[in-house]
């Protein structure tokens, strides 16, 4: 498709156990973002990607979080041994990057994480 | 200080009326700015990009303030369509990470 997608778009999962989120961009975006959104709340930037390399992983809340990009392409977003709090959406958004700074952002239609 | 601040609103306002909401910026550096809308449950889509100059696209009016470092958003002869969160995006200079606004809740009731 052309757009940017998600997988799975929901997972519920058990306390503790490792989740796996994947995002498939718009070909040829070289910047990708993964956002987290609470219900209710805005987005809260995790991390982000130019190329394979992530210049800003910032606002990953904690060392159980981790995420990778290969070939300039797919990018997964882990979480070890998950937490009730973080249960949320899981947005991830793509951009070309050239001279223009004004490029918007695309995003998929998100995963929707449940820990019970 | 939050780097975007918004009013979360909500806002009320009947079909028909005309509405504002406004995006206040910390950092004088920042370069591009954009309006985006999330409907409930959905991803945010782009509305429109804010240029020095203003913009407008149809019933909708975006403005930049560099003195002040606000953005606003109008929308005019507003639509029961046009409920949703608006979110006001900044992305600074020479940087890729952007930053959003926590949204402003717009509903337009009948």
């Amino acid at each position: 498709g052309a757009g940017v997608s998600q997988s799975p778009s929901n997972k519920v999962t058990e306390k503790g156990k490792d989740v796996e989120l994947r995002c498939d961009p718009i070909s040829g975006h070289t910047a990708l973002y993964w956002y987290r959104q609470s219900l209710g709340q805005g987005l809260e930037f995790l991390i982000y990607f130019q190329g394979n390399s992530a210049p800003d992983k910032s606002g990953l809340p904690s060392d159980r979080f981790s995420a990778e990009r290969t070939g300039g392409s797919v990018s997964t977003l882990t979480i070890q041994r998950t937490q009730q709090e973080d249960s949320a959406v899981y947005l991830c958004a793509t951009r070309q990057l050239n001279l223009s700074s004004y490029n918007e952002q695309f995003f998929g239609p998100g995963t929707r994480l449940t820990v019970l | 200080r939050k780097e975007v601040e918004q009013d979360p609103g909500p806002f009320n306002v009947p079909e028909g009326a005309t509405v504002a909401f406004n995006c206040t910026y910390s950092n004088s550096a920042s370069q591009s700015f954009f309006w985006y809308r999330q409907d409930c449950r959905k991803e945010p889509k782009l509305l429109m990009s804010v240029y020095s100059s203003g913009n407008e696209d149809g019933r909708f009016t975006a403005q930049l303030n560099r003195a002040s470092q606000y953005i606003s958003l109008l929308i005019r002869d507003s639509k029961l369509s046009d409920s949703a969160t608006y979110l006001c995006v900044v992305n600074k200079l020479g940087y890729q990470k952007v930053t959003f606004g926590t949204g402003t809740k717009l509903q337009v009731i009948p």
